[in-house]
């Protein structure tokens, strides 16, 4: 059960947009969650590009070869967070990323 | 709307066992598939299990050593640990699954194991 790999940190200016890379997938389970300090993980990406309701669609995602990605566009103060990923290891395992720190400038 | 509440976090020393219990509210629970995650304090997540209507599984970190059961009738989902490292100490996060991800998460419960 090996861990995803992600960068550790990221970071963006407003307005801007930033990707977030997610390497090891190994399914196409795959999900994206954003947590603030002190909060519970927020589902915000499943199934590689599905948004749940309630996410804003400044949130996208995208998978090629083994390597997932986050892509948040027109960056927002409140989207920075500690965000990670996961993905489907095979017979109901999951495995994370160790998460990336997203810091809005 | 969809609640998770987990109790049972404690300080304990290694070695012992310790029980945290899930209630779900919200949503309809009979056979839904579950999940244990946690996060050790100022690092990332874990998946630690799986249940289902026909399935449990583990990471290999707890197998052998946690179990995770349910009570429908109940709306509970629980998670029995034994022989708790040091290693072990966590915020457990009661989560539900749909489509192959987390959807609803509790707010945690935190245990700690420490001499």
């Amino acid at each position: 059960q090996s861990a995803l790999t992600q960068p550790p940190f990221a970071s963006g200016s407003p307005g801007q947009s930033v990707t977030i890379s997610c390497t090891g997938t190994t399914s196409n389970h795959v999900s994206w969650y954003q947590q603030h300090p002190g909060e519970a993980p927020k589902l915000m990406i499943f199934d590689v590009t599905e948004r749940p309701s309630g996410v804003p669609d400044r949130f996208s995602g995208s998978k090629s070869g083994s390597t997932a990605s986050l892509t948040v566009s027109g960056l927002q103060a409140e989207d920075e967070a500690i965000y990670y990923c996961t993905s489907s290891a095979g017979d109901f395992i999951w495995v994370f990323g160790g998460g990336t720190k997203l810091t809005v400038l | 709307e969809v609640q998770l509440v987990e109790s049972g976090g404690a300080l304990v020393q290694p070695g012992g066992s310790l029980k945290l219990s899930c209630v779900i509210s919200g949503l309809t629970f009979s056979g839904g598939p579950m999940n244990w995650v946690r996060q050790a304090p100022g690092k990332g997540l874990e998946w630690v299990s799986h249940i289902d209507s026909s399935r449990t599984t583990y990471a290999d970190s707890v197998k052998g050593r946690f179990t995770t059961s349910r009570d429908t009738a109940r709306n509970s989902l629980y998670l029995q640990m034994h022989s708790l490292r040091v290693e072990d100490t966590a915020v457990y996060y009661c989560v539900t699954d749909n489509h192959w991800a987390f959807d609803y998460w509790g707010q945690g419960t935190l245990v700690t194991v420490s001499s």
